[in-house]
């Protein structure tokens, strides 16, 4: 069953403008991953983040965890055209030893 | 070498073929997986090979069959496929077996079934 659920399913942004998308889970996590895809093309790890972190960036990413709420947030600051593509959270459950994605989110910046 | 291939990148087969996916990495990694994604959907996995040894097979129907004939190298032979199984077919790697967390996925095969 599905673990990972994405709002909002698509976001289409102006160049420079951030953008924020977010992923719900149900169960107790190991951790959480976010991944980015291209049209058509294999998943690019982005980050992870662990149950007992609450926030980490990378570059201009910046993610969020709320195990209480079972809910993670991805931002993208001063997006760009290259990041246009479709971004997937994960969580991964030590209980099935197998890494769940969620509906993800597709994103257009729009040059 | 840090990246996962995949062979062929497109596919188009009929109900009756035999054809067989490939998937290649070199990062000396020791957990290989099969996932398949429709269009517009998330990944689904299918199978896990960690150490050479199938540990998870997700009740994949058996016209799909997988092979690991060694750490760097998985197979996905494919047999009287039906049009409902269209979809691109995703390779992935992680270092330590199951217990790792990151996956590396390669570029994925369009599968046509017709």
């Amino acid at each position: 069953s599905q673990q990972g659920e994405e709002d909002p399913q698509a976001l289409s942004i102006q160049e420079g403008e951030n953008a924020t998308m977010n992923c719900s889970y149900k169960t107790s996590i190991n951790n959480l991953q976010w991944y980015r895809q291209n049209s058509g093309r294999g998943l690019v790890h982005l980050i992870l983040i662990r149950s007992n972190e609450r926030e980490k960036h990378s570059g201009r990413l910046r993610v969020t965890l709320d195990t209480s709420k079972k809910s993670s947030s991805l931002l993208i600051t001063a997006s760009r055209a290259a990041d246009t593509a479709s971004y997937f959270c994960a969580v991964w459950m030590d209980s099935s030893y197998k890494l769940i994605f969620g509906s993800g989110t597709r994103l257009l910046v729009r040059p | 070498d840090t990246e996962v291939t995949q062979t062929p990148k497109h596919l188009v087969m009929g109900m009756t073929n035999k054809k067989s996916l490939k998937c290649e990495q070199h990062m000396g990694h020791r957990a290989m997986y099969w996932y398949k994604q429709k269009a517009k959907k998330p990944p689904e996995l299918m199978f896990v090979y960690s150490y050479e040894k199938l540990s998870i097979n997700e009740s994949v129907p058996s016209r799909f069959s997988p092979e690991c004939p060694n750490s760097s190298l998985l197979n996905l032979h494919l047999h009287a496929l039906q049009p409902e199984d269209s979809a691109l077919y995703l390779c992935a790697s992680s270092p330590e077996g199951q217990l790792s967390y990151e996956q590396y996925f390669g570029p994925g095969t369009r599968l046509t079934v017709t």
